[in-house]
């Protein structure tokens, strides 16, 4: 059974501060998804990962995946209050027989405060 | 413009009746998804059907079913056998075939509230 782990589930944090968010998944996958939800809405694609050592970008937002260690991150620079919403990472459980679904970890609620 | 639409928005309903979320796509999608989110949680995966008059349960089927007979409609009925309705739902389609990334792109969503 696949499992995805991220953490913190919680981070509450300055403006202007880095942080990374982390998610850790038990099963080989080449494929992972990063997705943000604001409160009461559904979720909006930030970033598709599809090899080992890619890394995608987008204004203050940075993702990148290694296969290997089964490890994706997400890091924020600089942070602004916009950027608060909970972050969901997702691995694809593509089996070679077409799209199965994805798999999700419990979201990261980031809170930035000014 | 292409996009998922889910209705409606908001439903609430009497505990032992069925009910059937709509879920209609343009992006001529093969694949389709419903998921579930309960608060503070992530999401966890229902149906999915990857062609037309085809489908396969999720991790939590019990207490739903679903239809898929047009390539843009994927319905999901919450039946009296659900324990636990109240929750979020979302809709969800993908390509199927091909390289590359079978990315979700997510309807808004139906918030359903059983009493």
């Amino acid at each position: 059974e696949l499992k995805v782990e991220q953490n913190p589930l919680f981070l509450s944090m300055q403006e202007g501060k880095n942080y990374t968010i982390y998610c850790n998944y038990s099963t080989t996958s080449d494929r992972l998804y990063w997705y943000r939800q604001d409160p009461g809405k559904s979720l909006e694609s930030l970033f598709v990962l599809l090899s080992n050592g890619a890394v995608k970008q987008e204004g203050r937002l940075m993702a990148s995946l290694d296969t290997k260690a089964r490890l994706s991150t997400l890091h924020i620079t600089a942070a602004v209050h916009d950027l608060s919403a909970t972050y969901f990472c997702a691995v694809d459980m593509y089996s070679g027989g077409g799209a199965d679904g994805l798999t999700f970890g419990k979201g990261t609620h980031l809170i930035i405060q000014p | 413009d292409g996009g998922i639409t889910q209705s409606p928005k908001y439903l609430f309903r009497k505990e032992g009746q069925n009910v059937t979320l709509s879920c209609e796509q343009n992006l001529n999608h093969d694949a389709m998804y419903w998921y579930r989110q309960d608060p503070g949680q992530g999401l966890r995966l229902i149906y999915y059907s990857q062609i037309v008059n085809d489908f396969q349960k999720g991790d939590i089927a019990e207490g739903y079913s679903v239809s898929r007979e047009k390539k843009e409609s994927f319905p999901l009925t919450v039946t009296s056998a659900q324990k636990n309705p109240t929750a979020f739902y979302l809709c969800a389609s993908s390509k199927n075939r091909g390289r590359g990334s079978y990315e979700q792109y997510f309807g808004p969503g139906t918030r359903l509230t059983v009493t």
